[in-house]
This record gives structure tokens, sequence and C-alpha cells, in this order.
């Protein structure tokens, strides 16, 4: 398997203008995050889906972000209109079910997001 | 709400130390607890993953454990190497809500 995918690697781009970060997560498995990572407050869990349908969305920092999911296979991070201080690291990971909750979690390189 | 906390945040040794990196958490309620390593410009790589049942999981020079009642883990490495200098990051799984909160991380420097 290809691992978690993300893209794009890079974005540079100018506040005000609308961002998408895509990801697509290890075939099979049924959950998906979406983290963001920056110096000052370390990793930050966003938001994540079970079976393609948000659980838990109280990351989401303003209604300028919004997640979505539309097949097992997909997943997109939009924000919208990006601010300077949105300029981070988003990562996206998924993991399979186990008996005991989610399991391993399998983390995407990164998308590097550099608002001006 | 879990807090997870990591402790030293920073570690600079010799090639050749035995040493021990310490997570702690505020919510016991956990399924499972995972240790990552993160190289710069990169993204987390697993290293370990310990069900709330077990006490420990190894991995070549690499042990964890897991004390759950009181909120602890550790991560033992042995016989460090340069190449195991990165970011350390501990993740306790909530057996309540599936969520993953990640500690502010361990940066260890190996020094040849």
């Amino acid at each position: 398997d290809a691992g978690v995918i993300q893209s794009p690697r890079h974005e540079v781009t100018e506040m005000g203008q609308e961002v998408t970060l895509r990801c697509k997560p290890i075939s099979g498995h049924d959950y998906l995050f979406w983290y963001r990572q920056t110096m000052m407050r370390g990793l930050e869990l966003l938001i994540y889906f079970n079976n393609n349908v948000p659980i838990d969305d109280s990351g989401m920092p303003e209604d300028r972000f919004s997640a979505k999911m539309p097949n097992a296979s997909f997943s997109t991070l939009k924000i919208q209109p990006s601010e300077p201080r949105d300029s981070a690291v988003y990562f996206c990971a998924s993991s399979l079910t186990t008996s005991g909750g989610t399991g391993e979690l399998f983390f995407g390189e990164g998308s590097r997001l550099t608002v001006l | 709400k879990q807090e997870v906390t990591q402790i030293p945040a920073a570690l600079s040794v010799p090639e050749g130390e035995n040493l021990v990196l310490n997570c702690s958490f505020t919510d016991s309620a956990i399924y499972n607890l995972q240790w990552f390593r993160q190289d710069p410009g990169k993204g987390l790589t697993s290293l370990l993953l310990i069900q709330s049942s077990q006490r420990e999981q190894t991995s070549g020079r690499l042990n964890a454990s897991l004390d759950k009642s009181s909120g602890r883990s550790t991560l033992y490495i042995a016989a460090s190497q340069p190449g195991d200098s990165a970011t350390y990051l501990c993740a306790p799984g909530s057996s309540n809500t599936g969520k993953l909160i990640f500690g502010q991380g361990t940066t260890l420097q190996v020094k040849p």
C-alpha cells in the first residue's frame, strides 16, 4: 500500500484565498483524522471521521474551516478565507478499528501551508 | 479533557547511552497509547502501540511501558545511536471518544 497520501505538499497563498487540502487514506481504513501542527501549539486534532461520517469537529478553529469525506478513499480540508495565522503543517492520518478501538495510526507526509 | 505532558522537552546525550522519555496523561480512560517518531519536515511514524490491557511493548532497542492507573507511559531507548535523533511523541487514545491527543514531544539529539 502507498500509505496515506496528501496533496499538495506545499502551498503558498495570499490572505483571503481559498485553500483545499486533500487526503487519500490507506485502503480499508475506517478512521480518518485531520491534525494541524505549529511550533507554538504542537499537534492539534481538528476533526475525525469514522466510516466517512464526521464524529467530532470540536477542534476546528472556526467557521472558515470545513472538512468533508465524500467516500472512503478521499477527504478534503478547506479554509475559506485563509488568514496568515492558518500557516501550519496539516496532517492527515488513518487507522483501522480493532477490538479495542482505533488501531495504529498512519500519517501522511503533511501539507505545509503558508498564508501571506 | 485529555491533557498530555512529555518530559523532558529536549534531551542531548552521547551515543551509546540508554535513555528514558516520559509521557503523562490526565484521563486514564484509554484503550491504547502510541509512541511516534517525527523527523524534521516529515510526518509521524508509529513506533509502538500498547493496548490498555498490556504493561509493555518492545520493538528492537525500544521498549514502551504503560501504567494506565497512574496515567504514565515511558519509552526506553537502549544503546542510543545518532540515527535516533528525532522528536518523539506519545498519544493516548480515548476509550470514550476514539480521539488521539498528542503531547508536545521530546526532541532527542544523540551525539556521535
